[in-house]
């Protein structure tokens, strides 16, 4: 049972450049959603997606977008990049949208902007 | 809104010693809580969840109690071990938001020396 997958693992921007994040949720997992964890803080949310919609958001700006595929797997594009968003990004998946479901988090990718 | 509030750390502790690890809670409504622990180098794991207010999560050897009248979920274990060595973080989902995403408190170093 293949678990939560993240790529690539590292990756190395320069401010303004442009990237994307992907992610396949666990199998038989229909939500993702992706966080931002900072060094030595806990996770951010960042948003959740669901039937290819974009369900929640937490306070991110707009250069923060995604996308979420029929097979369920999940991108994460980030815009006009700014040192402050070197972070560890994290997706998790879920089972639907009930809060009392267990997410399952992924390795994460670990983002540099230089 | 939602928010987690977490012990301080780092915490250092001997080998069999007892742990906790305060954790409290600002949400209306009634959310889901849960642990998760980040062993160096890996990801995020679900350690225990609690959905409802008195029920008791527990996994390793760990514990911890929803109390809803003191908005807490404290994380105990009566005897650690080195391999217990990560970062623990709290977090709920729910709330006032009704929404599964989580919100993760600033997590809690712990570090078990022979």
């Amino acid at each position: 049972d293949a678990g939560v997958t993240q790529s690539p693992t590292h990756l190395i921007k320069t401010r303004g450049q442009q990237v994307t994040l992907r992610c396949s949720p666990k199998s038989g997992h229909d939500t993702v959603s992706w966080y931002q964890q900072a060094l030595g803080q806990g996770p951010q949310f960042i948003f959740q997606y669901y039937e290819e919609e974009e369900r929640q958001r937490g306070n991110f700006p707009d250069r923060f977008s995604g996308h979420q595929f029929p097979n369920y797997s999940s991108e994460l594009n980030v815009n006009a990049l700014l040192l402050g968003d070197s972070a560890l990004y994290l997706c998790a998946s879920s089972l639907g949208l009930a809060i009392t479901d267990t997410q399952y988090f992924g390795p994460g990718t670990r983002l540099t902007v230089l | 809104g939602n928010s987690v509030t977490q012990m301080e750390g780092p915490v250092t502790l001997s080998e069999e010693a007892f742990l906790t690890i305060n954790c409290t809670y600002t949400a209306t409504g009634y959310p889901s809580l849960f642990w998760y622990v980040q062993y160096p180098g890996e990801g995020l794991q679900l350690l225990l969840k609690a959905t409802k207010a008195d029920d008791k999560g527990s996994n390793k050897g760990f514990e911890a109690t929803y109390r809803k009248e003191t908005t807490s979920f404290h994380l105990e274990k009566g005897s650690v071990q080195v391999s217990d060595s990560a970062v623990y973080f709290c977090a709920l989902s729910g709330g006032q938001t009704g929404a599964n995403n989580l919100f993760f408190g600033t997590g809690t170093r712990l570090t078990v020396i022979p």
